[in-house]
């Protein structure tokens, strides 16, 4: 099974601030990774897929990047809609996500 | 618009069945394959089924095969997950996804899930 590790599993940050989540899988993924923001209450959202692909009506301040086994989340100014907790996703062989990273307000 | 609705969640004794449901609208159902991902209460995401566009191509997470069975009815355009046997650790928000493509064969599948409902709860009691 391939194993998803992300860090950190918690983020202070404040508005304005640029933030990078890291993931890491446990063998190569080529680029068959997927980030996903969870809101409380809300459906969770994809943001970019296949490591750096901007889903369509995501903000241009998220972006993502890596191949193989390292990849980031960066957002580029923090927004007070981002305040959440975003899950990478491998889907190379089978699924399997990271265990999360909360971003919460400094 | 991609509207994708869960319903069946329920409080439920271990050992008990439930049959969870998905209203899949604002698509072409039958050209996407289907997912049910979970979270658990203070913890991550974990994927649970897809279902391919064909219903032919199944597959289950390793803590859910033999328990769970997924299925589609492209008529009424809806995707279920029939829970046996079930257990107080898989108690948790279950979410209905759309994929973003519809084939899959082996163990390399290669979806993403663009759409995702607001789950449904279900809590399994001891």
């Amino acid at each position: 099974d391939i194993q998803m590790t992300q860090s950190p599993s918690t983020l202070s940050a404040s508005v304005g601030d640029r933030v990078t989540i890291t993931c890491r899988a446990s063998q190569s993924i080529s680029t068959w990774l997927a980030w996903y923001q969870l809101r409380p209450g809300k459906a969770p959202k994809l943001l970019i897929y296949t490591a750096s692909t901007l889903e369509s009506g995501v903000p241009s301040r998220f972006s993502g990047s890596g191949s193989g086994t390292e990849f980031t989340l960066t957002i580029s100014s923090l927004q007070p809609d981002d305040f959440a907790t975003y899950y990478c996703q491998q889907y190379h062989t089978y699924w399997t996500f990271g265990q999360g990273t909360k971003v919460e307000i400094k | 618009e991609v509207q994708l609705l869960e319903s069946g969640g329920d409080l439920i004794q271990a050992g008990g069945s439930l049959r969870l449901s998905c209203a899949a609208s604002g698509f072409t159902f039958t050209a996407y394959a289907m997912s049910w991902v979970r979270q658990a209460p203070g913890k991550g995401l974990e994927w649970v089924s897809t279902i391919s566009d064909s219903g032919r191509t199944i597959y289950y997470a390793d803590s859910v095969r033999g328990r769970f069975t997924i299925s589609r009815d492209d008529f009424k355009s809806a995707v279920f997950l029939q829970m046996n046997s079930l257990r107080v650790d898989d108690t948790a928000v279950y979410y209905c996804a759309k994929d973003r493509g519809g084939h899959c064969s082996g163990a390399n599948c290669h979806l993403d899930s663009d759409y995702w409902g607001q789950g449904t709860l279900v809590t399994v009691s001891s």
